[in-house]
């Protein structure tokens, strides 16, 4: 089975500060690893995801996450917040462990960045 | 535009009406998905297609939901005798290929009343 967790409903954090959404996963075997930002009255867009390889991910609009097998999480980062940057987050994880095609999405993080 | 699209973009049914979404996902796009969003909440899996094959519904809440696509393309949700528990933004999205990210569309917001 594969599941996610995203601990925090919500982040708040000042404009010009590093933020952090955390992602936590759970898996039989390897993940695959995907973050997704949705704006108001719109469709999940993809920011970015970890297959394989290095454990730093970097995507679009300058977030960037680190895949920690150990802690099992996913985190996703940026040095520097924007007011523009005040979205819904959502984690995913894919299970490669039993070929399923269906990722699994956490419940989301409402990430509100502040003047 | 090159995206998936969902039409229509919201939809107001009286309980018991029947309803069905529409979704165009990206062309040469094998995989499309269905999800359900409550407020507030991630997207819940309702089923997946593969080509014309739906090779997973385990996540239809119910026989009153029922999707379909007959050509590999268009994929067409319907939702017979609506309720009000019904009432969610249901999302579509297609993919490319086994290892990559979704595409998702703008959604439709069915409120049921």
């Amino acid at each position: 089975a594969q599941s996610v967790a995203q601990p925090e409903d919500q982040v708040n954090v000042a404009e010009g500060n590093p933020l952090t959404v955390k992602c936590t996963y759970s898996v039989s075997g390897n993940p695959y690893l995907f973050w997704y930002v949705q704006y108001p009255n719109r469709g999940l867009q993809f920011l970015l995801k970890y297959i394989t390889g290095d454990n730093l991910v970097k995507g679009s609009y300058g977030f960037e996450a680190e895949f920690n097998k150990s802690q099992t999480s996913f985190h996703l980062k940026k040095p520097s917040a924007l007011v523009s940057d005040s979205a819904l987050y959502f984690c995913a994880v894919r299970d490669r462990a039993g070929g399923s095609y269906i990722p699994t999405f956490g419940r989301g993080t409402s990430l509100i960045v502040h003047p | 535009g090159a995206g998936v699209s969902q039409s229509p973009r919201y939809k107001v049914a009286k309980r018991g009406q029947d309803v069905a979404l529409r979704c165009d996902p990206i062309s040469g796009h094998v995989s499309l998905f269905w999800y359900q969003q409550a407020l507030g909440q991630g997207p819940e899996f309702l089923t997946y297609f593969q080509n014309e094959a739906q090779l997973d519904k385990s996540g239809l809440p119910s026989d009153r939901f029922f999707a379909e696509r007959p050509e590999g393309s268009v994929s067409t949700l319907k939702i017979q005798r609506t309720q009000q528990e019904d009432s969610a933004v249901y999302l579509c999205a297609s993919r490319l290929a086994g290892d990559g990210e979704q595409f998702f569309g703008p959604g439709t917001r069915l409120t049921v009343l």
